[in-house]
């Protein structure tokens, strides 16, 4: 069946680094464009941007540039999530979401399946 | 702020009906599908309605979705304990260069 496996909880300094996976099965990856949405503690769903898959390029939202780096290795069928100088404000839950489609702007769109989620903490 | 809008707590009893409403703008709901996820406690949204109206396989018919205008509403007919969950509306927006927008969430309490 089509899954998409995250990897497990992390605890970070600030200023640290973290790097989320998401692992796809069951689908040929290269054919559906992956997201990536944020949820903080008590909070609702963000959505950070997607990466195209065939292509490796990334979009990012507002909010989500600069500290934020989309990746794949196509190899294992995994995107990754970088996050750098890590911040307090920055504890979430991480989610890759995978697109219907090749690209996040075709239409009609819908995120199915998601990952099981990412909780990353950032405290001293 | 969300840029769609909803009410932030629904509540019914066992077998009523209950609605979740979600506003947009011409540039979101007015001019793209929406979707609806389902968000049970501790775990991953997961997707309930897709283009407006349709139900992936799996998904009991007690939940069904609509849009008018800028606006798609959530209902859940026949409501049962463990349908108590977050739900998100989504969809894409034009703005921006666009970008997907989630409703902020409504908890829905069974009684």
């Amino acid at each position: 069946q089509v899954q998409l496996v995250q990897s497990g909880s992390e605890l970070k300094k600030p200023g640290a680094s973290v790097k989320v996976s998401c692992k796809a099965s069951g689908y040929t990856f290269t054919s559906y464009a992956m997201n990536w949405v944020r949820q903080a503690p008590g909070q609702g769903l963000e959505w950070m941007g997607w990466i195209n898959t065939n292509t490796g390029n990334p979009t990012y939202a507002q909010g989500f540039t600069g500290r934020f780096v989309f990746s794949l290795d196509t190899s294992v069928s995994t995107a990754y999530l970088q996050i750098s100088s890590l911040k307090a404000e920055d504890t979430a839950v991480y989610y890759c979401a995978r697109d219907h489609c090749s690209s996040t702007s075709c239409y009609p769109n819908w995120f199915d399946p998601w990952g099981q989620g990412t909780l990353v903490t950032v405290s001293s | 702020q969300s840029v769609l809008t909803q009410p932030p707590s629904a509540s019914g009893t066992p077998g009523q009906r209950v609605t979740i409403s979600c506003s947009g703008s011409s540039s979101n709901i007015g001019s793209n599908t929406v979707n609806w996820y389902q968000q049970l406690p501790g775990t991953a949204p997961k997707l309930l309605i897709y283009s407006n109206n349709q139900r992936p396989s799996g998904v009991p018919d007690r939940f069904s979705g609509s849009k008018s205008g800028t606006s798609a509403s959530l209902a859940i007919s026949g409501l049962q304990s463990e349908d108590e969950a977050d739900y998100y509306c989504a969809a894409w927006d034009d703005s921006l260069n666009g970008r997907w927008v989630f409703g902020g969430g409504t908890k829905l309490t069974v009684l």
